[in-house]
């Protein structure tokens, strides 16, 4: 069974600069869960989504958004980027969403210049 | 808000020596999960504790949750190079989000 994908793997754009970011679950898994990672912050909730809908979000601003379409695949949108935006995003799906365990694809490195 | 706490950040031991990392939860957890980092990797589902008191192995790893269901630990008996990584514990928080502790970096010197 393929794991989660996540595309590009890497990202350099400039501050102001929007991005989309790509994540394919697991085949069956219709929760797909975002995570931002730093070093200083660690992992920290973006948003999740099941069955296309938002269910829960995090602590981030209005320019962090995410869908995800009827084939569970998801992306997510970082409007004007900032310096402080820069980290890895993790992706990750679920069969189920809340306490089911997740899986992670590789993630996608930002680098925000 | 509700926080996972996770103490050491760091760990240095000599291969052969054993690691324990400790988690901790502001509020009472429906489970626990843990997940280990290699470095350049991304998180792996390592197991999930459900019940009070609960302890699992596998292999040299034992993972256990206390008794009040806000605490658990990962123990490591006689490390290997390829125990190398960081390990994050994480529960449920009340959006239904995992909420991750900012966990233990591994370091095994040969």
């Amino acid at each position: 069974k393929a794991g989660v994908t996540q595309t590009p793997r890497y990202l350099i754009k400039t501050r102001g600069q929007q991005v989309t970011l790509s994540c394919s679950p697991i085949s069956g898994h219709r929760s797909v869960s975002w995570y931002q990672q730093t070093p200083g912050q660690g992992l920290q909730f973006l948003f999740e989504y099941f069955s296309e809908t938002q269910r829960n979000k995090g602590n981030f601003p209005g320019r962090f958004s995410g869908r995800q379409f009827s084939n569970s695949r998801s992306e997510m949108n970082v409007s004007t980027l900032e310096l402080g935006d820069s980290a890895l995003y993790l992706c990750a799906s679920s069969f189920w969403e809340s306490d089911s365990p997740l899986h992670f694809g590789n993630g996608t490195r930002l680098t925000v210049t | 808000g509700q926080q996972v706490m996770q103490i050491p950040q760091y760990q240095h031991v000599q291969e052969g020596e054993d690691f324990t990392t400790y988690c901790n939860s502001s509020t009472t957890l429906s489970n626990i999960q843990w997940y280990k980092q290699r470095p350049g990797g991304h998180p792996v589902f390592l197991i999930q504790l459900v019940k009070s008191g609960e302890v699992k192995k596998q292999k040299r790893l034992t993972f256990q949750f206390g008794e009040a269901k806000k605490n658990s630990s990962l123990h490591i008996t006689a490390t290997q190079t390829t125990d190398v990584g960081t390990y994050f514990c994480a529960g449920p928080g009340s959006q239904g989000n995992l909420i991750f502790g900012k966990g233990t970096k591994l370091s095994v010197k040969p």
